[in-house]
């Protein structure tokens, strides 16, 4: 079955420590996207890209970084520049096109500090 | 500036009491309306897309409508297993292809 892949689902972090967020997608889909999602709160962009080697800083993008060097993976590296990094991530994709097309998610990683 | 707003943050409904939830949408120029289901600890679920007002989409006891302004989710005798977070999202001409406005959901509990 076509889907998206987020691996791991828990992941804890050291003080000063960098981690890195899999999210692989066998959709075919053009775009890719990371969220966070906090409670009570929206879900907050982070970094999108609708190409590869090539993506753009979303809402709120300090303290992490990302990678498209293939269509189908999208990782996320949350630094230790990222003081408050305890949230539930989420990647998602779509296909491109002239109208808004649905994206699709994986089922988070939950993040949290050790 | 461009936002979405779901009301209400949360709704108890008793198993077969139908409600509506609502999704208020500013955006430049609308280039889709998307409902979503969340259950917890899970990625959020794709229900419907809606493109242009007047236009209806059903899945089960789900109903999904849409005006210049808002979008309905409406729940007809709602079970248990309806419960979930619902999440709003519009697409917008004015930003990034493809990129979503989301809003903060509205929390359901279908009690037996």
């Amino acid at each position: 079955d076509g889907g998206i892949t987020q691996s791991p689902k828990y992941l804890f972090r050291k003080e000063g420590q960098n981690v890195t967020l899999s999210c692989e997608q066998n959709l075919n889909h053009d775009a890719m996207y990371w969220y966070r999602q906090d409670p009570g709160q929206g879900l907050r962009l982070i970094y999108y890209s609708q190409i590869v080697n090539d993506f753009q800083k979303g809402d709120i993008a300090e303290g992490y970084s990302v990678s498209r060097e293939k269509k189908e993976s999208f990782p996320l590296t949350v630094t230790s520049a990222q003081k408050n990094p305890t949230a539930f991530y989420l990647c998602a994709s779509t296909q491109g096109g002239r109208y808004s097309q649905p994206q699709h998610f994986g089922d988070g990683t939950r993040l949290s500090i050790l | 500036e461009d936002q979405v707003t779901q009301s209400p943050e949360a709704l108890r409904l008793q198993e077969g009491e139908s409600s509506s939830l609502n999704c208020s949408y500013t955006v430049s120029g609308l280039r889709g309306l998307f409902w979503y289901r969340q259950d917890p600890g899970k990625g959020p679920e794709f229900l419907f897309t809606l493109y242009s007002a007047g236009e209806e989409k059903e899945k089960e006891r789900l109903k999904a409508t849409l005006t210049k302004k808002e979008s309905f989710l409406h729940i007809t005798a709602p079970k248990p297993e309806d419960s979930a977070t619902y999440l709003c999202a519009a697409g917008d001409y004015g930003g990034s292809q493809g990129n979503l406005i989301f809003g903060k959901g509205t929390k359901l509990s279908v009690k037996p």
